[in-house]
């Protein structure tokens, strides 16, 4: 079964910068595209951004871009999310996922983590 | 931006009763559809890519169809698991791009 952790999930202050990170034991990760999708509360699913299997391009949503920055490491199966400048409108559950190519559907989600922007 | 729309918001089925949720993009994205299934509390599922090939352990009660614009997810028979949020989502291009989900509920 494909196993995905988030953690980093945090109450942080309007303004501050925060990392999320996603590790990946079960499977092989370096095989994988990894994405970010975030969903706020009560709300639907937002796409972020995606980072191809060999870290060579990624993509983003124009709503984080410039702002967020996704990067994995393949010797640690961990794909990571660098957050800046984040707003209250960032506060959502976080989700790492996998999908076989960049842009492609998402076959394995992890169970998310909690951001609270909150002053 | 490819916008993908949903409709209806809302679906009040039966159980036992059938299901059509309907995924509308702003611009062909061919077959390049995904539909997700959503419980309270959980991640989301795949349910079917390439608008109609079901995902590996998808019942057959689950169908999708569709190309270009217009898509459709089927759930022929409602079981009480099924009840939950559906979303479409393309990859056709960038961004990737969800619709904003339709809720099936028990009637």
């Amino acid at each position: 079964q494909v196993q995905l952790v988030e953690s980093g999930g945090h109450v942080v202050q309007p303004g501050r910068s925060l990392r999320l990170s996603c590790t990946a034991p079960g499977f092989t990760f370096s095989s994988y595209a990894m994405h970010w999708v975030r969903q706020a509360p009560g709300k639907g699913l937002e796409w972020l951004a995606v980072i191809s299997s060999d870290a060579a391009n990624d993509f983003y949503a124009d709503s984080v871009k410039g702002r967020f920055s996704i990067s994995r490491d393949n010797s640690k199966k961990t794909l990571y999310l660098q957050m800046n400048g984040l707003t209250t409108e960032d506060t959502a559950v976080y989700y790492c996922a996998r999908s076989y190519s960049s842009r492609n559907w998402i076959d394995s989600w992890g169970q998310g983590t909690l951001i609270t922007v909150s002053s | 931006e490819i916008g993908m729309t949903q409709s209806p918001a809302t679906l009040s089925v039966s159980p036992g009763g059938r299901g059509t949720l309907s995924c509308r993009a702003s611009q062909s994205v061919r077959s390049n559809l995904a539909w997700y299934q959503q419980k309270p509390g959980q991640a989301p599922r795949l349910l079917i890519y390439g608008a109609s090939t079901r995902a590996t352990g998808i019942p057959g009660r689950f169908s999708g169809s569709g190309s270009g614009t217009e898509f459709t997810l089927t759930i022929s028979s409602l079981q009480s698991e099924d009840f939950a949020v559906y979303y479409c989502q393309q990859y056709h291009d960038w961004p990737l791009t969800f619709g904003g989900g339709t809720k099936v509920e028990i009637k």
